[in-house]
């Protein structure tokens, strides 16, 4: 199993371009969750999935979008890039009650 | 309002001794506590768990400690390793967790030859 995997690792957007996060799991999870990490600080959650089909807001959701059309993948989106959303962006699976798996991150720059 | 909170950013610990993470919480619906180690440009990756049922859970070298009454907990890693040099996220969540886990802001524990 690969478990949790981002594309891309790193990225360079201008203020107002577009990108898309990808993340993908084999392990079959239902929940799946896209949290962002600045400096010194924790992960804070943006986006969550309890299956496919259904979304739902974290805490700071606003300038993201995502869809789950399968159960695999569940992209992030941003639309109008803004410096304050240079960040890491973690992406994570889950099963039921099971431990929370993350990807190894995308480290997003905006300029 | 921060519900997780790791009021120690850094922590240096000499080589053999022993670490002690804290974390203290302040929403009493939490019933499922994790640490999660960090290193530079890689994810969090799983270390220990505890439900609230229990107040003690031992994995090897690490240990985690919950006191409810305090709603404190802590994480023990004895002996210290060179490699336990990381950032640790304490996080929490409440019934299945299906809408995420609340993190603190993280240990840095630098352990000393």
């Amino acid at each position: 199993n690969a478990g949790v995997t981002q594309t891309p690792k790193f990225r360079i957007l201008k203020i107002g371009q577009s990108m898309t996060l990808q993340c993908t799991q084999d392990m079959n999870h239902n929940y799946m969750y896209w949290y962002r990490q600045d400096p010194g600080m924790g992960l804070k959650l943006i986006y969550y999935s309890v299956g496919a089909g259904i979304t739902d807001k974290g805490e700071v959701p606003n300038g993201y979008n995502v869809s789950r059309s399968t159960t695999e993948d569940f992209p992030l989106r941003l639309e109008l890039a803004a410096p304050s959303q240079t960040s890491v962006y973690f992406c994570a699976s889950q099963q039921g009650k099971e431990t929370q798996y993350f990807g190894p991150g995308t480290r997003l720059l905006v300029l | 309002d921060q519900q997780v909170k790791q009021n120690s950013p850094s922590l240096s610990v000499q080589e053999g001794r022993i670490s002690i993470l804290n974390c203290d919480y302040t929403n009493s619906m939490f019933d499922y506590f994790l640490w999660y180690k960090k290193y530079p440009a890689e994810g969090p990756t799983f270390l220990i768990s505890i439900s609230s049922i229990k107040d003690k859970n031992e994995d090897g070298r690490f240990t985690v400690f919950l006191n409810k009454s305090a709603k404190h907990l802590s994480l023990h890693i004895v002996p210290s390793q060179p490699g336990d040099s990381a950032v640790y996220f304490c996080a929490a969540r409440d019934g299945e967790g299906a809408d995420g886990l609340t993190f603190g802001k993280g240990t840095h524990l630098i352990i000393q030859p």
